[in-house]
């Protein structure tokens, strides 16, 4: 069965530092998103992307936030000057369509920031 | 604004009893709902989807849920439960106005003893 995969599992930098973290959709999905899980709190969404560009975006996802699907396959996620509040579990998902379909989810990217 | 509600941390369940995972909702528009169930170290897995139509809906590992506009309530429910269904759920809301970003509640942890 298609998944959606992740890397890295765990990523930790330093605050300040530059983190992009990769995600390879499903093949034939047209949606791509981002959420996050700070620990202990509820999974929120950033970011959804279509067709080459972003569809909706969340407070969250301010100018430090980037996403772009470099090739045909992957999709990432920038964060360009990490914060400590930046550390928890990043999500990517995908879906077929925007509107109906269900969101496929990878395992998650663990970022912390020290 | 769209939310869901889930208003147990946890629920245990004994072995083969029935078990039903609560989430009432608040949209302003025609729902679309969603279970999703997450298991240690995995991402979200997708379990069933309310669109339209009938109001119990069945999905993935004998779950189902029933929708129930009345009450505003989609509970996650199963006849017998395992000790292998016990993870965290979490229910979910698609935004009206949008056509992508789904809302998630805080998600209830399902502990099923043998």
């Amino acid at each position: 069965e298609p998944e959606v995969t992740q890397t890295p599992s765990h990523q930790v930098t330093q605050m300040g530092q530059e983190v992009i973290l990769r995600c390879v959709p499903i093949s034939n999905h047209l949606y791509f998103y981002w959420y996050r899980q700070i620990l202990g709190q509820k999974v929120e969404f950033l970011v959804s992307f279509y067709n080459n560009e972003i569809s909706e975006k969340s407070e969250i996802f301010d100018d430090q936030f980037s996403v772009e699907r470099p090739d045909g396959s992957n999709f990432t996620l920038k964060i360009r000057s990490t914060k400590l509040e930046d550390s928890a579990m990043y999500f990517c998902a995908s879906s077929l369509e925007g509107q109906y379909n269900e969101q496929f989810f990878g395992p998650g990217t663990r970022l912390t920031v020290l | 604004a769209q939310s869901v509600a889930q208003p147990e941390d946890q629920v245990n369940v004994a072995e083969g009893n029935p078990l039903t995972v609560k989430c009432t909702y608040s949209v302003s528009g025609n729902p679309y709902l969603f279970w999703y169930v997450q298991y240690p170290n995995r991402g979200l897995q997708f379990l069933l989807k309310y669109i339209t139509g009938d109001n119990l809906v069945k999905g993935s590992y004998g779950f189902e849920a029933e929708f129930n506009k009345s009450q505003t309530s989609f509970h996650l429910k199963k006849p017998s439960a395992l000790v292998s269904d016990s993870a965290l759920y979490f229910c979910a809301v698609r935004e009206y106005s949008s056509a992508s970003k789904i809302i998630f509640g805080s998600g209830t942890r399902l502990s099923i003893r043998p």
